[in-house]
């Protein structure tokens, strides 16, 4: 089966920069899809196939892949900004997904 | 506006079934993969299995954990896409969520949440 690894928790002071890893064997031949979140709610798509942004997603949310590596890049961290985020790929036809990464900001 | 709404969770005892519903609106049902996705108490996304739209086949793909237990069907006259879970265990207990997808799910309901225990 193929493997998604996330860090924990990644913190960011208010108004700086997050960065959020995806770790995964040649990832890069993958589309990978970024979800947020927040307590008591359902996952909302961020990110999708590697880049996009769907729509009423804040330009501040951007990703890239490359080697075994994504990456969902938050700009100008808000208060807001604080959920969990899961990475997810297809493969083989099953959906996995990272393990999930608490984002704080500080 | 894409909506989807699942109903049918409940309290199970171990070994017993259960059978999910998710109303979906605003989009063209027959044509859309649907996806289940769970989430146990205080972890992460687990996804569940699909169903392919029957333009695509209408053929399921179930996770490891849940094959041979969980069927998904789906009733494209109303919209409505359906779980049904037997020999139910206490991992199985979690918000169950659909979503519209085949590769990246871009919409999701509001979960529906299935406790099994005795």
């Amino acid at each position: 089966s193929y493997d998604l690894a996330q860090p924990l928790s990644v913190s960011v002071a208010l108004g700086q920069t997050a960065r959020i890893t995806c770790g995964g064997n040649n990832i890069e031949s993958k589309n990978v899809h970024w979800y947020q979140q927040k307590p008591g709610q359902a996952p909302v798509l961020v990110i999708y196939s590697d880049r996009n942004r769907p729509s009423g997603i804040p330009e501040r949310f951007s990703g890239s892949n490359s080697g075994n590596t994504a990456t969902l890049t938050i700009s100008r961290a808000q208060a807001g900004d604080e959920a969990d985020y899961y990475c997810q790929v297809w493969d083989s036809s099953t959906l996995v997904f990272g393990g999930g990464t608490k984002l704080t900001v500080l | 506006e894409v909506q989807l709404g699942e109903s049918g969770g409940g309290l199970v005892k171990p070994g017993g079934s259960l059978g999910l519903s998710c109303a979906a609106s605003g989009l063209s049902f027959s044509d859309t993969w649907m996806t289940w996705v769970r989430q146990a108490p205080g972890k992460g996304l687990e996804w569940v299995g699909l169903i392919k739209s029957k333009p695509d086949g209408g053929t399921t793909d179930y996770a490891a954990p849940v094959k041979g237990r969980f069927t998904i069907s789906r009733d494209d006259s109303k919209d409505t896409l359906f779980l049904q879970m037997n020999s139910l265990k206490t991992e199985d207990t979690a918000v169950y969520y659909c979503s519209v997808g085949r590769d990246a799910l871009h919409v999701w309901g509001q979960g529906t949440e299935v406790t099994v225990s005795s």
